[in-house]
């Protein structure tokens, strides 16, 4: 079936350091892939989206790129600040009409100064 | 920009008990969805909705929940007798297509806890 998997955390950084949050896929066909966020007792709030092969989704300098060879989706950011502590979940969405998201279970980044 | 809402933020609710948790999708989507959150796991699903009928629902969603759109801007979740381990953050999402490219829209959840 479909599934995603990222990688474990809590992610650890220290202000200024690069980013990057590791997110492959499992899926029949060719999947739209997302990656969202949640702020501390806030909801899902979308990131970046990337719909087809080599696609790249940006957003608040977020980047992720769409992997067919490698079935991957790696989030990255160059520069993090300490606002960007949350937990990020990447997820995956046949391209069946209405079908619903599919998440991986969320990496916690935590960034300090 | 328009937003999911959703109330109450928290509830608290005793084992056995009905629940049923509100949302008011954003006006112009056309599937609704419910997704669960306990406490540090992954966010999972639980139901979608098109059309007035499920489309899709997870083996969580068993007979003891129920979905409804009574009007033309509500869509609830019941539980019909709680219990514990359905404490967590309960999400409901909408979307305006149906293609795989289009991104679900959350509300900030409901915290239920069953006592």
């Amino acid at each position: 079936g479909n599934s995603v998997t990222q990688m474990e955390g809590p992610v650890t950084l220290s202000e200024e350091a690069f980013l990057t949050i590791n997110c492959t896929y499992t899926a029949t066909g060719y999947p739209s892939l997302f990656w969202y966020v949640q702020y501390p007792g806030e909801g899902l709030q979308l990131l970046l989206k990337a719909t087809k092969a080599d696609d790249k989704g940006s957003n608040k300098g977020f980047e992720a790129t769409y992997r067919k060879e490698t079935t991957s989706f790696h989030l990255e950011k160059g520069s993090v600040q300490v606002s960007d502590s949350a937990v990020y979940f990447c997820a995956l969405r046949t391209n069946q009409a209405g079908t619903a998201l599919i998440f991986g279970k969320g990496t916690t980044l935590s960034v300090s100064s | 920009e328009p937003e999911v809402t959703q109330t109450p933020s928290h509830q608290v609710t005793q084992m056995g008990q009905e629940v049923i948790l509100r949302c008011v999708p954003i006006s112009n989507h056309l599937y609704f969805y419910w997704y669960r959150q306990i406490l540090g796991q992954k966010v999972e699903f639980l139901v979608s909705f098109y059309n007035n009928e499920i489309s899709e629902k997870s083996e969580i969603f068993d007979d003891q929940f129920s979905v409804e759109r009574p009007d033309g801007s509500n869509f609830t979740l019941k539980i019909r007798s709680t219990k514990l381990e359905d404490s967590a953050m309960y999400f409901c999402a909408s979307m305006n297509l149906g293609q795989g490219s289009s991104p679900l829209h959350f509300g900030n959840g409901t915290r239920l806890t069953v006592t």
